[in-house]
C-alpha cells in the first residue's frame, strides 16, 4: 500500500529560528494535507494542497505540492514555544482515493 | 457546531472484556472516519462511512471490530474481546466530500490491562 515518510523524525529548535521538514511517498497523491497534533488531541488541519506545483500558506506556515505528486514539504517562519507539537502529513487520492494516509509524523520543540 | 464530538475521552478495561466508543460528527458531514493511533505512530485508517453506507473497512479491522453509522448521523465503534494490542487512541473525524481535509475529534484514549 502507499506509505509516507517523514523527515526529520524530530527537531529541537531556538525560538524565532525558521523549520523545513518534509514528506515524500512511495506513490502519486492528488491531495496533500498537513496537519499539527497536540498531547491528548486529534490531528488539526494546516494547511491543504490540491495541485501539483501549488504553493500556499496560512500566516507563518507555507506548504508546497511537490510537481512529481510524490512529496511535499512544510516551513515555518519565526518558531515559537506554541509551535510545539507533532506535525504530520497526509496524502489523498490516486490508489487511496477517499481514505487520508498519515506519515509517521515530525515532532517539533522549540526552546524559548 | 461545536466540532466532532467523541465519548468516552480515556477507558480502562480489562482484556477480554467489550468496549464500545461514540463519535458524533459536524452535522453537516456525510463523511466520517475512524483511526487508530499508537504512541509515536500517524493514524491508520480503520473504516469510513458515507451517510449510514459503510464503505470499506481496512484489514487493520479484525472481527473483533465492529463500526456502524444507523441513521447517518452518529458513528459507534465497538471493539469485542479486547486484548492489550488494542490499547491505543481511537480517532473519528468527519468531512464533507471526499478528499478534504478531515476534522477530527479529540479522541479516545482505550487502555486494556
Amino acid at each position: 500500500g502507499q506509505q509516507l515518510n517523514q523527515s526529520p523524525q524530530s527537531m529541537f529548535i531556538q525560538e524565532g529560528e525558521d523549520v523545513s521538514m518534509n514528506c515524500t511517498s512511495s506513490s502519486i497523491f492528488n491531495t496533500w494535507l498537513w496537519y499539527k497534533q497536540d498531547p491528548g488531541e486529534g490531528p488539526v488541519l494546516l494547511i491543504a494542497l490540491y495541485k501539483a506545483g501549488e504553493l500556499t500558506s496560512n500566516g507563518r506556515l507555507t506548504a508546497q505540492f511537490g510537481i512529481t505528486r510524490k512529496d511535499s514539504f512544510l516551513n515555518i517562519s519565526a518558531s515559537i514555544p506554541s509551535d510545539v507539537g507533532i506535525y504530520f502529513c497526509a496524502g489523498s487520492g490516486g490508489t487511496s482515493y477517499d481514505k487520508v494516509i498519515f506519515g509517521p509524523g515530525t515532532s517539533l520543540s522549540v526552546i524559548p | 457546531d461545536t466540532g466532532v464530538s467523541q465519548n468516552p475521552r480515556h477507558k480502562i478495561t480489562k482484556r477480554g472484556q467489550n468496549v464500545t466508543f461514540r463519535c458524533d460528527p459536524i452535522s453537516e458531514h456525510n463523511r466520517l472516519y475512524w483511526y487508530r493511533q499508537t504512541l509515536g505512530q500517524g493514524p491508520e485508517f480503520l473504516t469510513y462511512f458515507q451517510n449510514e453506507a459503510q464503505l470499506e473497512k481496512s484489514r487493520l479491522l479484525s472481527d473483533r471490530f465492529s463500526a456502524e453509522r444507523p441513521k447517518g448521523s452518529f458513528s459507534t465503534l465497538e471493539i469485542q474481546r479486547t486484548e492489550q494490542g488494542d490499547s491505543a487512541m481511537y480517532l473519528c473525524a468527519s468531512s464533507l466530500n471526499s478528499g478534504a481535509g478531515y476534522t477530527f475529534g479529540s479522541g479516545t484514549r482505550l487502555t486494556v490491562v
